[in-house]
């Protein structure tokens, strides 16, 4: 596509439901990362997919967070059991390779109450 | 590991005043710097970059940044500022050898005429 799209824009959910965050890079790029802001910070790194392997998780909270490519295209990050702390705007990129330019989509911003 | 500090959080400025958003970051080796921006309702865009060549880069909305090794600055600059310049700006950093941004916090430029 023309550029990184994620879905759903907004996603309010109970805290201790799953919520399932998805990533659409653009097209032909192999490298993905996901990202987490807080309010009034930047973006955080979360993880980062070369193709379809998991290169990098090292930023993911913890045990309750999860992510895969598993075509090496469409991403998926997983929170599980969510609590009120996850409460933040999700951001997924994409690059043409590992050093280059990362290019952002629109974000998920997720509320859990 | 790299930091950046945004030493501005909030910088209010007229119509065709002049802005600088100023960026400082830390590093140990060798960088790649990026000012991404977001405008009210849309996504981390990529405004420029800076690679390696001339440390003057520059955008096609007129802002321009510097790199400043001695200073480790990437300073943000517009002689003449618009309304549709108000966003949230933020800086971003990596190694050379590495795919992970670090952010500054961000800087919100609000125009006013």
């Amino acid at each position: 596509g023309a550029g990184v799209s994620q879905s759903p824009r907004y996603k309010v959910t109970k805290r201790g439901q799953d919520v399932a965050l998805r990533c659409d890079p653009i097209s032909g790029h192999v490298s993905l990362y996901w990202y987490r802001q807080a309010l009034g910070q930047g973006p955080e790194f979360l993880t980062y997919f070369n193709y379809e392997a998991q290169q990098d998780k090292s930023g993911l909270p913890n045990d309750r967070f999860s992510a895969e490519r598993p075509e090496g295209s469409i991403s998926t990050l997983t929170i599980q059991r969510t609590e009120q702390r996850d409460s933040a705007m999700y951001r997924c990129a994409s690059s043409s390779g590992r050093g280059q330019p990362q290019h952002f989509g629109d974000g998920t911003r997720l509320s859990i109450l | 590991a790299q930091s950046v500090t945004q030493l501005d959080s909030q910088v209010p400025v007229f119509e065709e005043a002049p802005v600088e958003l100023r960026c400082n970051y830390s590093s140990s080796v060798s960088v790649y710097l990026f000012w991404y921006v977001q405008y009210p309702n849309q996504g981390l865009q990529l405004l420029l970059k800076y690679l390696s060549g001339s440390t003057l880069v520059k955008s096609i909305n007129g802002f321009e940044a510097e790199f400043n090794k001695s200073q480790t600055s990437f300073h943000l600059r517009k002689p003449s500022v618009h309304i549709s310049d108000t966003a949230e700006y933020f800086c971003a950093v990596k190694s050379a050898n590495d795919y992970k941004l670090s952010f500054g916090a961000g800087t919100t430029v609000t125009v006013r005429a």
